[in-house]
């Protein structure tokens, strides 16, 4: 099993819709997930982290992780055709913040006008 | 604002060359890490280091080589460039602390093309 699976997409959404991106890990030991967006040609930027179980709000996007299914999604509240991106699941390998980030391949995102 | 610089966007080299690849961070981070990414295997990490001078092998070190002499730079090395080293090269660095959450920050990357 990889360490961080993601659905590669394309997932195509209505502007206005709710875009829901999921991402799966193998290390029960992770700690802290991370969702970068990554715009074609430009490099990953952080968009938001979770570390506890539940949801997590901000703005339009809400992070939710289930540790014990070792699950974490992103919503994309009323989406916009500028959230057309492929997203980027990372999550901690271990406890010690010196281990890398492990990358899941990413959700192409495409939100339609 | 913080601020992770790669020394250039776009580099093509001749197979068999020495090709370094410079990345900088103004944000005092200790560790610094460099990715490549291709279309379908997402990012893999190369080479990483916690601290100057120190380095460890990602999950494709193979052909690569890394130098940390000062805490805000580190470079990639590819000894001798093979086409199979065509990729977009992405450099990053974040912060250490007790938490592991600290924001992993990118560079805007390197598109190298072997010939």
């Amino acid at each position: 099993q990889k360490e961080v699976e993601q659905n590669s997409g394309p997932l195509s959404v209505p502007e206005g819709a709710i875009a829901s991106l999921n991402c799966t890990y193998s290390d029960r030991g992770s700690q802290s997930f991370f969702w970068y967006r990554q715009y074609s040609g430009k490099s990953p930027e952080l968009i938001m982290f979770i570390y506890s179980n539940g949801d997590k709000e901000d703005g339009r996007f809400t992070a939710q992780l289930n540790k014990a299914s070792q699950y974490v999604s992103l919503l994309i509240r009323d989406s916009q055709p500028s959230d057309s991106a492929t997203y980027l699941c990372a999550v901690t390998r271990g406890l010690s913040g010196n281990t890398p980030l492990v990358f899941g391949k990413g959700t192409r995102l495409s939100v339609i006008a | 604002d913080v601020k992770v610089t790669q020394s250039s966007r776009y580099l093509v080299k001749r197979t068999g060359e020495k090709v370094f690849l410079e990345c900088v961070q103004d944000m005092d981070h200790e560790n610094m890490f460099w990715y490549r990414q291709d279309p379908g295997l997402g990012l893999r990490l190369i080479y990483f280091s916690y601290d100057v001078k120190m380095k460890e092998k990602g999950d494709i070190p193979e052909g690569y080589s890394v130098s940390r002499e000062k805490k805000e730079r580190f470079s990639l090395i590819l000894e001798s460039a093979s086409t199979n080293q065509t990729s977009m090269y992405l450099c990053a660095s974040r912060e250490t602390g007790l938490s592991s959450y600290n924001e992993q920050f990118f560079g805007p990357g390197t598109r190298l093309t072997v010939l």
